[in-house]
């Protein structure tokens, strides 16, 4: 069974500038969340989708920050403008279904570098 | 709110020494209950769970967890660490659907 797929693995931008990132869940999962992991913090939910609709977006910067999962399968997380506080990792991570007992399975991240 | 504390940010052990890693939870309620493993540059790996049940709980590459409800902790053990087990550690719980983590231990292992 594949995993749960980001892309890129890093990315490096100045601030003012955009970025997207892309996550493939795990093939079946109806709830995929984003969270985002500052150094030295442990990950922090930024949106959670259930199959194409928004669940929780109470932490997501929307000034700034805009997700999408369109046909409840793919997502992407845009950044726009980034500011030197977005520099993070970004993990995607997908579950079968919405409810605290079932598994995330986490991607491998996105590492944001902001200067 | 609910809040995951993990008390010690770094941790060095030698190799085939035992191992305890701090975890205590605020909330009203039992949430579900995790915890996970990151290897750098990777993502996060599910070790353990804890739901109901039986308060001891096995994972996978030989860890064990116990809940105690009176202390409100769930601190992860190993009998025995090897080196491939320096890692980040994070506690997390699950009041509903959100993950919210401890800002994690960081296990070094030593020869």
């Amino acid at each position: 069974e594949a995993g749960v797929a980001q892309s890129p693995r890093y990315k490096i931008i100045e601030k003012r500038q955009s970025v997207a990132f892309w996550c493939n869940p795990i093939s079946g999962h109806a709830t995929l969340y984003w969270y985002q992991q500052i150094l030295g913090q442990g990950p922090k939910l930024l949106i959670q989708f259930q199959n194409n609709g928004v669940v929780d977006d109470s932490q997501l910067p929307k000034d700034r920050f805009s997700a999408e999962r369109l046909k409840g399968v793919d997502s992407t997380l845009k950044i726009q403008p980034a500011k030197l506080e977005d520099s993070a990792v970004y993990l995607c991570a997908s579950s079968l279904q919405t409810s605290g007992a079932y598994e995330q399975y986490f991607g491998p991240g996105t590492r944001l570098t902001v200067t | 709110a609910q809040s995951v504390t993990q008390p010690d940010i770094h941790i060095t052990v030698s190799e085939g020494a035992s191992l305890e890693l701090r975890c205590n939870y605020s909330y009203g309620a039992t949430p579900y209950l995790f915890w996970y493993v990151q290897s750098p540059g990777q993502g996060l790996q599910l070790l353990l769970k804890y739901f109901s049940g039986d308060t001891l709980v096995q994972g996978i590459k030989g860890f064990e967890a116990e809940f105690k409800r009176s202390q409100s902790s769930f601190n992860l053990r190993k009998p025995s660490v090897h080196w491939s087990d320096a890692a980040e550690y994070f506690c997390a719980v699950a009041p509903r659907t959100p993950l919210v983590f401890g800002k994690g231990t960081r296990l070094s292992v030593i020869a």
